[in-house]
């Protein structure tokens, strides 16, 4: 595709709840990111992927949260059991290689937990 | 870890006069400093960016400026258009982490009055 894809574009869960979001990469972009933003706030750094690997998870604010990417492309955050703090844009970016440092940003999941 | 602060927090300019966004970071390992903007419920867009052997960059209408000595750096924006109304975010990477993993300032909502 033309850019990093992100789905649902919305996505409202009850508390406790578990839920999915999914970020397909631009082709062939071998590093994959995941980025929380909150209201008002610049984007966090969750976690970090080159390949299928998960090299990097320190952003990651609880045992919540899970990441993966099976295949090297696609990659699904996880987060179980969901709470109202969780509420935020969660940003998908991918680079080319490691030696790339442009990120391309997703246009986000809007996760709202009510 | 990497801190950034961002100044200031709102700016209002007249469309023509120039916008100055000021950044400080603390990691002197630090090596490369986007900025992106970010128009509301849109993804944030790389607008320029300047790695830490470089003093100042432009395009355009927009120049980033870097003094590694104080640790800041700054964006400038002349000849401001109201298209250029967003919310703008600086970013620095620290030195021997993994590409990509961007810190970011608090962001700076910029209105140009037409």
């Amino acid at each position: 595709g033309a850019g990093v894809s992100q789905s649902p574009r919305y996505k409202v869960a009850k508390r406790g709840q578990d839920v999915a979001l999914r970020c397909d990469p631009i082709s062939g972009h071998v590093s994959l990111f995941w980025y929380q933003q909150a209201l008002g706030q610049g984007p966090e750094f969750l976690t970090y992927f080159q390949n299928e690997a998960q090299l990097d998870k320190s952003g990651l604010p609880s045992d919540r949260f899970f990441a993966e990417r099976p295949e090297g492309s696609v990659s699904t955050l996880k987060i179980q059991r969901t709470q109202q703090e969780d509420s935020a844009v969660y940003l998908c970016a991918s680079t080319r290689d490691r030696g790339k440092e442009k990120l391309f940003f997703g246009s986000g999941t809007q996760l709202s937990v009510l | 870890g990497e801190n950034v602060e961002q100044h200031p927090s709102t700016l209002s300019v007249q469309e023509g006069d120039s916008a100055v966004i000021k950044c400080t970071y603390s990691d002197s390992a630090s090596n490369y400093f986007p900025w992106y903007k970010q128009e509301l419920g849109k993804r944030p867009q790389l607008i320029i960016d300047i790695r830490s052997n470089v003093g100042e960059k432009k395009d355009q209408r927009i120049a980033v400026t870097l003094n590694k000595t104080a640790k800041h750096f700054s964006l400038h924006i002349t000849e401001t258009q109201p298209e250029d109304s967003a919310v703008y975010f600086c970013a620095a990477r620290a030195g021997g982490t993994s590409y990509g993993k961007l810190t970011f300032g608090q962001g700076t909502i910029l209105t140009v009055h037409p």
